[in-house]
């Protein structure tokens, strides 16, 4: 069974550019999920889609935006970007159970 | 608010000791707990969960006992190995929410 896959592994941009992030789920799996892994922040929940809607959203600012597709594939979009979006972005999916996760995107921001 | 509270790292121990990573939670109602593992370049992997109180989560000769009365969920593993250096997330997640609230992770280092 194929794992979450992510895409692009790495991305480097510049301040003020727009940044997309590409997520397939587990097949089977209805929800995905994206977090925020910053040096020194943590893991930090960013968005939940389900069936195609956003479910739930972290205390991130608004430039930080998704979408779900019916394939259940997913997208994060950051806008106007900044330093301190430098990260590790890891997608997970579930149906039910527990989340799995992808190996992330690492976007660095200069 | 819900949160997880983990030791601090790294923790460095000998190939075959005893291991033991504490977390602590708080939580507004009963939660699933789980541990994530992250190995070097990758994204987290499950390792094991406990969704009730006194439920026994084990995989790969990990243990946590999920305790209600001391609201913790520590891991230990009875004889590490060095493929066992990784960082460990202890995590909640309240299904009301679906979302997963994170520890601040352990990083653990095994010297053969």
């Amino acid at each position: 069974e194929a794992g979450v896959t992510q895409s692009p592994t790495h991305l480097i941009k510049t301040r003020g550019q727009q940044a997309t992030l590409r997520c397939s789920p587990i097949s089977g799996h209805t929800s995905v999920y994206w977090y925020q892994q910053a040096l020194g922040l943590g893991l930090q929940f960013l968005l939940w889609y389900d069936e195609g809607e956003e479910r739930n959203r972290g205390n991130f600012p608004p430039r930080f935006s998704g979408r779900q597709f019916p394939n259940y594939s997913s997208e994060l979009n950051v806008n106007a970007l900044e330093l301190e979006d430098s990260a590790l972005y890891l997608c997970a999916s579930s149906l039910v159970g527990p989340q799995h996760f992808g190996d992330g995107t690492r976007l660095s921001i200069l | 608010g819900n949160s997880v509270t983990q030791m601090e790292g790294p923790v460095t121990l000998s190939e075959e000791a005893f291991l033991t990573i504490n977390c602590t939670y708080t939580a507004t109602g009963y939660p699933s707990l789980f541990w994530y593992v992250q190995y070097p370049g990758e994204g987290l992997q499950l390792l094991l969960k406990a969704t009730k109180a006194d439920d026994k989560g084990s995989n790969k000769g990990f243990e946590a006992t999920y305790r209600k009365e001391t609201t913790s969920f520590h891991l230990e593993k009875g004889s590490v190995q060095v493929s066992d250096s990784a960082v460990y997330f202890c995590a909640l997640r309240m299904d009301s929410s679906y979302k997963l609230i994170f520890g601040s992770g352990t990083r653990l280092l095994v010297r053969p």
